[in-house]
């Protein structure tokens, strides 16, 4: 079993949806959580960071982590065909590697 | 300010034959990393580099090899290649002080046949 699971998708969702995207883990000494957006044939860019329990908000980005479910989320309101591309949650524990999630590929249609 | 650059874009191999990865950052940053993605894989970790004269392998290091030539340069060498080292690469980098925002190159799509 992977330590970071996240559906492959693709998901697809009509202009101006909420996107809910979301990834499991099982190593509790995960501490650090982050989203990094990916489009086709670029490398990631890291998109949103938190560090505890709770929510942080970045414009129509929201970032979403349940410690004690070992879940974390990323929302995204009014979706752009812009949006369109794969997300990947990564995460770490105190020490300076990041687990990566499979990534999600999104797909918003106009 | 170019980034993060990685050389070559594409590459196409026969399985034994050798080829070095090339990555570079003009960003002063002291860590410098490479990682493989594969479908459904997400970034697996192969090796890096947390300063200027020091590597540590990460999750996937078997049948590479690495040199952090300078500050700047961070190599990935395939002494062998094998079909199963059939993937994108991609080097990122970061401040050193935080690991978390890495900044990633564009990546290098290897065929091994």
């Amino acid at each position: 079993q992977k330590e970071v699971e996240q559906d492959p998708g693709p998901l697809s969702v009509p202009e101006g949806a909420i996107v809910s995207l979301n990834c499991t883990y099982s190593n509790s000494a995960f501490q650090y959580f982050m989203w990094y957006r990916q489009y086709s044939r670029k490398g990631p860019e890291l998109l949103m960071y938190t560090y505890s329990s709770g929510n942080k908000e970045d414009g129509r980005f929201t970032a979403q982590v349940d410690k004690s479910s070992k879940y974390i989320s990323l929302f995204i309101r009014d979706s752009q065909p812009s949006d369109s591309a794969t997300y990947l949650c990564a995460m770490r524990d105190a020490g300076n590697m990041l687990t990566f999630g499979g990534g999600t590929r999104l797909m918003v249609k106009p | 300010n170019a980034g993060v650059t990685q050389t070559p874009k594409f590459q196409v191999l026969k399985t034994g034959q050798s080829m070095t990865l090339q990555c570079a950052q003009d960003m002063n940053h002291n860590s410098m990393y490479w990682y493989r993605q594969d479908p459904g894989m997400g970034l697996r970790l192969i090796y890096y580099s947390a300063s200027e004269g020091t590597t540590d392998k990460g999750e996937v290091p078997n049948g590479y090899n690495v040199s952090r030539l300078n500050k700047r340069e961070f190599s990935l060498r395939l002494e062998s290649a094998a079909p199963s080292q059939t993937s994108v690469y991609f080097c990122a980098s970061t401040p050193g002080q935080n690991t978390d925002t890495q900044y990633f190159g564009p990546g290098t799509r290897l065929t091994v046949l």
